[in-house]
């Protein structure tokens, strides 16, 4: 265990529904991230928050909003999906300005 | 970030030493040597990292050679479940939030 949780690990949703995912860390962690990874691709970084302030939104379509209530949680709102959008999603967490990013186990999502 | 080079993939027995390089010749005085792993549909681990010196922890070696051009991380008695694919990341302190994982090596361990 890492110390970085992710509920659900799977979910399957049609492209009408609206879901969220949820990243908890356990590590005292100030910064925290969403990473995609489709199928025979690189992770992609979505958004950072840092300090609970987003510092970093890669061009991700709206159909995806995160949110961060505190240092500890870390939210993706998920809405409209499409099936091209299916994928693992990641969370990590790290301190401020340190490079070691801990990952959690992530949530396997598809998307009819 | 310096780029990295990494052979596709590798065997190793079950119980022998594993020896993952990683190429990184255009590397910067700056820049760390990490490495992650990820074991099939799981999140990444981080497992090591190290700027000049050798660096061992529980679960690997980091031996860095001493122009920093390439590395290798050692994993000294190899089981079935470091069977994952291996990333070798250089990037500087301060140089963005995202890790670029490339294509790793992927190492099967047999029995």
């Amino acid at each position: 265990e890492t110390g970085v949780t992710q509920t659900p690990r799977h979910l399957v949703m049609g492209m009408t529904n609206k879901k969220s995912l949820k990243c908890e860390q356990h590590l005292g962690h100030n910064a925290m991230y969403w990473y995609k990874q489709s199928a025979k691709k690189p992770l992609e970084l979505m958004f950072v928050y840092s300090l609970e302030e987003r510092v970093e939104n890669n061009s991700v379509p709206s159909r995806f909003s995160p949110e961060c209530p505190n240092s500890s949680h870390l939210f993706l709102h998920l809405h409209t999906l499409q099936p091209e959008d299916s994928a693992l999603y990641l969370c990590a967490s790290s301190q401020v300005r340190d490079e070691t990013q801990y990952f959690g186990p992530g949530t396997r999502l598809l998307v009819l | 970030d310096a780029k990295t080079t990494q052979p596709p993939s590798m065997d190793c027995a079950e119980g022998r030493a594993a020896n993952l390089p990683c190429n990184h010749s255009t590397i910067s005085g700056n820049e760390y040597v990490y490495w992650y792993r990820q074991i099939h549909s799981q999140g990444p681990q981080y497992i090591i990292h190290g700027l000049k010196n050798n660096e061992t922890n529980e679960m690997a070696s980091l031996i860095i050679t001493e122009d920093r051009k390439s590395s290798t991380l050692i994993l000294p008695h190899a089981t079935l479940r470091d069977t994952a694919v291996y990333y070798c990341i250089v990037r500087a302190r301060n140089s963005g939030y995202a890790l670029n994982f490339g294509k790793g090596t992927s190492l099967l361990v047999t029995p």
